[in-house]
């Protein structure tokens, strides 16, 4: 069965402290995986999308990287404002089409 | 540029009542898809519509029902609510579904249903 598994479930940092976010995946045939951002009680936010393995993207303090089981997003020297749920989402074939498939999210909190 | 925009923001309705949440892509966009958001959870797939069709649907049962409009707008209809429906719901669109290219989905900011 295709599965996205987060880890960890929460995360807290101290500002400057940086760390990874972990995505995990078991799907048949990959053709994509996403990142996003997600404020409480708002949208998701695209991030990045990565496509095949050893595949790196960067903004500004994130970076998102691929193998090909998982994906980690590294947040190099957060700030409070990067506080957020981060989801991961991976796209692949069903059906003559796709399907989009999201994990449950990391919630990261980044204290002053 | 505008983005996908849905309306209403906030909806409360009572057990056993309908809905209908609405839905407009970003510009250049033809596919929406719908996605429901318990909390503290990922988005669950509910269905997704391009050129006016449903093309593919996740696990959720027939009061879930949809449609596309030609200007690519959606909406979404849900029936005979209950308690469990509430969530946020969020709207996403995309480009067309192709086999050889990848894209990702840009989302609006959710339409927060309560059922009572």
């Amino acid at each position: 069965e295709d599965q996205v598994t987060q880890s960890p479930e929460a995360l807290r940092l101290q500002e400057g402290e940086s760390s990874s976010l972990n995505c995990s995946y078991t799907v048949s045939g990959l053709r994509g995986l996403f990142w996003y951002r997600q404020d409480p009680g708002k949208g998701p936010e695209f991030l990045f999308t990565l496509y095949s393995a050893g595949e790196e993207k960067e903004k500004e303090r994130l970076k998102a990287t691929l193998t090909k089981k998982e994906s980690f997003l590294h947040i190099t020297a957060p700030k409070p404002e990067d506080s957020a749920t981060y989801l991961c989402a991976v796209q692949a074939p069903f059906s003559g089409t796709y399907k989009y498939i999201f994990g449950t999210g990391t919630r990261l909190k980044v204290l002053a | 540029d505008a983005g996908v925009t849905q309306s209403p923001t906030h909806l409360i309705k009572t057990r056993g009542q309908q809905v209908t949440l609405r839905c407009s892509p970003k510009s250049g966009h033809d596919t929406v898809s719908w996605y429901q958001q318990a909390l503290g959870q990922g988005p669950q797939f509910i269905f997704q519509y391009y050129e006016e069709e449903e093309r593919q649907r996740g696990n959720f049962p027939d009061r879930f029902s949809g449609h596309q409009f030609p200007n690519y707008s959606s909406e979404l209809n849900v029936n005979a609510l209950l308690l469990g429906d509430s969530a946020l719901y969020l709207c996403a669109s995309s480009l067309a579904p192709s086999a050889y290219y990848h894209y990702e989905q840009y989302f609006g900011p959710g339409t927060r249903l309560t059922v009572t």
